[in-house]
């Protein structure tokens, strides 16, 4: 059974910061694996995706990397703003065919202090 | 377009009661998923339609909970009797096969 760990649960860093968010991943035949941003009281917005062929995915100032082999992901923030303060979830898609169940960790909860 | 619709956006409701929530999927989107998420577990899946039909309710929790989907633009996720232990934010989200899921506001149920 697929398991998905997200190590540390919160993270207080100061504007300006690069930072990094860990995702580890038990098993290691994966589809994708995606990153997405929570806001209080909101749903779920997907940030990057990236597919299992990939070791990586940019989007401004967000650089996800993919290590399938040792079950890894890391979401690199840049230069960090208030605004990304938010809970980070990583999910990853089963490679059976058919599969669209995502399985997700518990998240990183990151506050970004001006 | 408007994204992914939930109604309602919160819930209260006395142990025993009937609860329906509803979704409306992103139109051209043939996969619809419910998930329910607690800080205990986190954010789960419950149940996934393709076209309309159930494809896998493994995570449904017990006979309690049923979920339907009869047309392409509609979907309701229905607790009967409910319990306290159901409190949770229950979200809908919706994609096609090689995309990303766009997830719903959720409804925020809370069981008295």
């Amino acid at each position: 059974k697929q398991e998905v760990t997200q190590i540390p649960a919160a993270l207080s860093v100061p504007e300006g910061e690069n930072l990094v968010l860990n995702c580890s991943f038990t098993d290691s035949a994966i589809y994708n694996l995606q990153w997405f941003r929570q806001d209080p009281g909101k749903g779920l917005t997907s940030l990057l995706l990236i597919q299992s062929s990939q070791r990586e995915q940019t989007s401004g100032r967000l650089n996800a990397s993919l290590d399938k082999s040792s079950g890894r992901s890391t979401l690199y923030i840049a230069a960090s703003q208030p605004g990304d303060s938010a809970t980070y979830l990583c999910a990853v898609r089963p490679s059976i065919q058919g599969a669209q169940k995502l399985v997700f960790g518990q998240g990183t909860r990151l506050t970004i202090n001006p | 377009d408007a994204g992914v619709i939930q109604s309602p956006r919160h819930e209260v409701t006395e142990m025993g009661q009937e609860v329906t929530l509803r979704c409306k999927p992103i139109s051209g989107h043939d996969y619809l998923f419910w998930y329910r998420q607690t800080m205990m577990r986190g954010l789960e899946l419950l149940i996934y339609f393709n076209n309309n039909v159930p494809i896998d309710d493994s995570g449904m929790p017990e006979d309690r909970f049923s979920a339907k989907m009869p047309n392409a633009s509609f979907s309701t996720l229905k607790i009967q009797p409910s319990e306290p232990r159901d409190s949770a934010v229950y979200f809908c989200a919706s994609s096609r096969w090689t995309d990303t899921q766009y997830f719903g506001p959720g409804t925020r149920l809370t069981v008295l």
